[in-house]
């Protein structure tokens, strides 16, 4: 069965100190991963997706890496508008497209 | 990215009425649509994959006489949640997938259910 675990299940920053948010995946055959971002009472923001080991991608002041076992969501310099939970999320190769979901880091920016 | 529409983002009912969440893709057509619930500091629990056309696909474990899909049209898919009781309440979301071979969902805004 497919795993995704998050760490840590919280966290908090003052703003403008990087840190990085981490997620352990097992998956037979990675498709995908997957970050999103959910904001109290909505439904998640697409972010990034990886499809193998080494990729990067970056968007504003996120990058995601990815290795065989885990990906890495940097955040450099944090603004308090980046408080969100962040969610990690993998799709197996195959015909079905379940995605298994971690129960995410809640990171708060302080100002 | 791919628009997905969630109605309505918050309901209250009575125990033992049926409550009506809609799902709809703005900017493209999914052949596919899949219904989350979420509960406080819990992941995405997937209840089913709503195919055009066809029957849902429930996951173990949810009732499908209790959560009825119908997905109509390749824009549209609704969750009916039947005889709703307090162990219902949750926040409903759904997405869906700009096709077979791309991995990414993107999400309607959710839909909270509070049943009294």
């Amino acid at each position: 069965e497919d795993q995704v675990t998050q760490s840590p299940e919280a966290l908090r920053l003052q703003e403008g100190e990087s840190s990085s948010l981490n997620c352990s995946y097992t998956v037979s055959g990675l498709r995908g991963l997957f970050w999103y971002r959910q904001d109290p009472g909505k439904g998640p923001e697409f972010l990034f997706t990886l499809y193998s080991a080494g990729e990067e991608k970056e968007k504003e002041r996120l990058k995601a890496t990815l290795t065989k076992k885990e990906s890495f969501l940097h955040i450099t310099a944090p603004k308090p508008e980046d408080s969100a939970t962040y969610l990690c999320a993998v799709r197996p190769s195959g015909g079905y497209q379940k995605v298994t979901f971690g129960t995410g880091t809640k990171l708060q920016v302080i100002p | 990215g791919a628009v997905v529409s969630q109605h309505p983002s918050w309901v209250i009912c009575k125990s033992g009425t049926s409550v009506k969440i809609e799902c709809r893709s703005l900017d493209f057509q999914a052949t596919t649509m899949f219904w989350y619930r979420q509960f406080p500091k819990q992941s995405l629990m997937l209840m089913a994959t709503s195919n055009e056309g066809s029957k849902a696909t429930y996951e173990q474990g949810v009732e499908k006489d209790k959560f009825l899909i119908n997905h109509a049209s390749l824009t549209l898919s609704t969750l009916t949640v039947t005889s709703a009781h307090p162990e219902d309440s949750s926040f409903y979301i759904c997405s869906a997938s700009l096709g077979v071979n791309t991995g990414e969902l993107f999400f309607g805004e959710g839909s909270r259910l509070t049943v009294l």
